[in-house]
């Protein structure tokens, strides 16, 4: 069975602080992506990554970065937390291919910056 | 760009309602159209897609047909069930293997 597992699913933390949240999927995709989900707003991209040390940026990259040391981990990164980023963050996996193939999504983290 | 739009939600139903949520698009070229269901306290799950003009996708009882012509890929349901009740988000494939999604519709199906 397909898994994508996060690190946490609430998480609290104050402005200023750094902040990681990991990924990992078992099903040996090449693509990984990290996500935001705001109300009213849906998913926006923050970054995602093709392959092992390989990262691009998504539509909302400030303020983030991203890790991908081995190909089952996708990191995400706030450098500095502020409470803008107070947010649902999901994380999602998929194979490459010619066309899009279903990304199968985590249960994603809950952060609260205070 | 690219871009998703859904209906606002919440839609409110009662159990045995006809279900309808209304998508439409803008995009370049004719990208693969996707519905997403997310359950309380669940990440996202693939309900349905479509890769062509005029297929239709189905699953669970939903469906959605891709039209061309209108850019819609609207989402039905014959007979929602409380267990119906999530957020639904309609998306589009972009190049290179990644989605837009809309702003997510929220359904709650009253017994």
């Amino acid at each position: 069975d397909v898994k994508v597992t996060q690190s946490s699913r609430y998480l609290v933390k104050r402005t200023g602080e750094k902040v990681f949240l990991e990924c990992v999927q078992d099903m040996d995709h090449e693509n990984m992506f990290w996500y935001r989900q705001d109300p009213g707003l849906g998913l926006r991209l923050i970054y995602f990554s093709y392959d092992v040390k390989m990262k691009e940026k998504g539509d909302i990259p400030e303020g983030y970065s991203v890790s991908r040391e081995k190909k089952e981990r996708f990191s995400l990164i706030l450098e500095s937390a502020s409470t803008n980023q107070t947010s649902m963050y999901l994380c999602a996996s998929s194979s490459s291919g010619v066309h899009t193939d279903t990304q199968y999504f985590g249960p994603g983290t809950r952060l609260t910056v205070l | 760009g690219n871009s998703v739009t859904q209906m606002e939600g919440p839609v409110t139903l009662s159990e045995e309602a006809f279900l309808t949520i209304n998508c439409t698009y803008t995009a370049t070229g004719y990208p693969s159209l996707f519905w997403y269901v997310q359950y309380p306290g669940e990440g996202l799950q693939l309900l349905l897609k479509a890769t062509k003009a005029d297929d239709k996708g189905s699953n669970k009882g939903f469906e959605a047909t891709y039209r061309k012509e209108t850019t819609s890929f609207h989402l039905e349901k014959g007979s929602v069930q409380v267990s119906d009740s999530a957020v639904y988000f309609c998306a589009l494939e972009n190049a290179g293997n990644m989605l837009t999604f809309g702003g997510g519709t929220r359904l709650m199906v009253k017994p």
